[in-house]
């Protein structure tokens, strides 16, 4: 069955902090990869999506991810975090449209920043 | 601009009282679907629609009813709400086709049932 797993529900790093939030799934087939950000009181908002090629994606508000297969990740990153990416973080993964157009969303990771 | 509406945004209601959140987009997808998020649940699939007059079952669809009369509007009904039912309901839209599989989601709507 389809899945995905944030490991780490919260979260705390200072500002100028790199930071590193970690999802691991589960998908039978090549996966659709995507992390969303919540910030309080919004919806979701796409930071990037990894569908396929370059297995190191960029995104938006200067975040990165990394696909890797072997080890079934898509780990989101960034160099040095400010204060306003403080907001709830959700990895997901999507069927593919050919196969069927399910997604299915880890449980969250809670980001707070300290000055 | 393009986008996903979700109404109304908050709402306290009382047990049994029935209530639906209104849902519409103005891009022109055939795919539309209602999810709930809870503390340590992530996000839940309630029901999820193809197109017009297709709809289906997600995760979580006990106590909720949708319908798919126009491709611009998904409606969540709550015929008997129940406070298991007190959530933050999000509505998100995607075009069903090879190259476009993002989803668009709504700001949600906060439900809290008495």
């Amino acid at each position: 069955a389809q899945s995905v797993t944030q490991p780490d529900i919260h979260i705390t790093v200072s500002e100028g902090a790199s930071l590193e939030l970690r999802c691991n799934y589960s998908y039978g087939a090549t996966p659709y990869l995507f992390w969303y950000v919540q910030s309080p009181g919004q919806g979701l908002q796409l930071l990037l999506k990894y569908f396929s090629g370059d297995t190191l994606v960029q995104g938006i508000k200067g975040f990165e991810a990394e696909f890797k297969r072997s080890q079934s990740s898509f780990n989101l990153r960034k160099p040095s975090v400010h204060w306003s990416d403080a907001a709830e973080y959700f990895c997901a993964v999507g069927e593919a449209p050919n196969t069927g157009n399910q997604f299915y969303f880890g449980t969250g990771t809670s980001l707070t920043v300290i000055p | 601009e393009a986008q996903v509406t979700q109404n109304p945004r908050y709402l306290i209601t009382v047990t049994g009282k029935k209530l639906t959140v209104t849902c519409s987009q103005n891009m022109n997808h055939e795919y539309m679907s209602w999810y709930r998020q809870d503390p340590g649940l992530g996000l839940r699939q309630i029901y999820y629609s193809m197109n017009v007059e297709v709809t289906d079952k997600g995760d979580v669809p006990e106590g909720y009813k949708v319908s798919r009369k126009e491709k611009r509007n998904f409606p969540l009904i709550l015929e008997s709400p129940s406070p298991n039912q007190t959530s933050l309901y999000f509505c998100a839209s995607k075009k069903v086709s090879s190259g476009a599989n993002v989803l668009t989601f709504g700001a949600g709507s906060r439900l809290t049932v008495l």
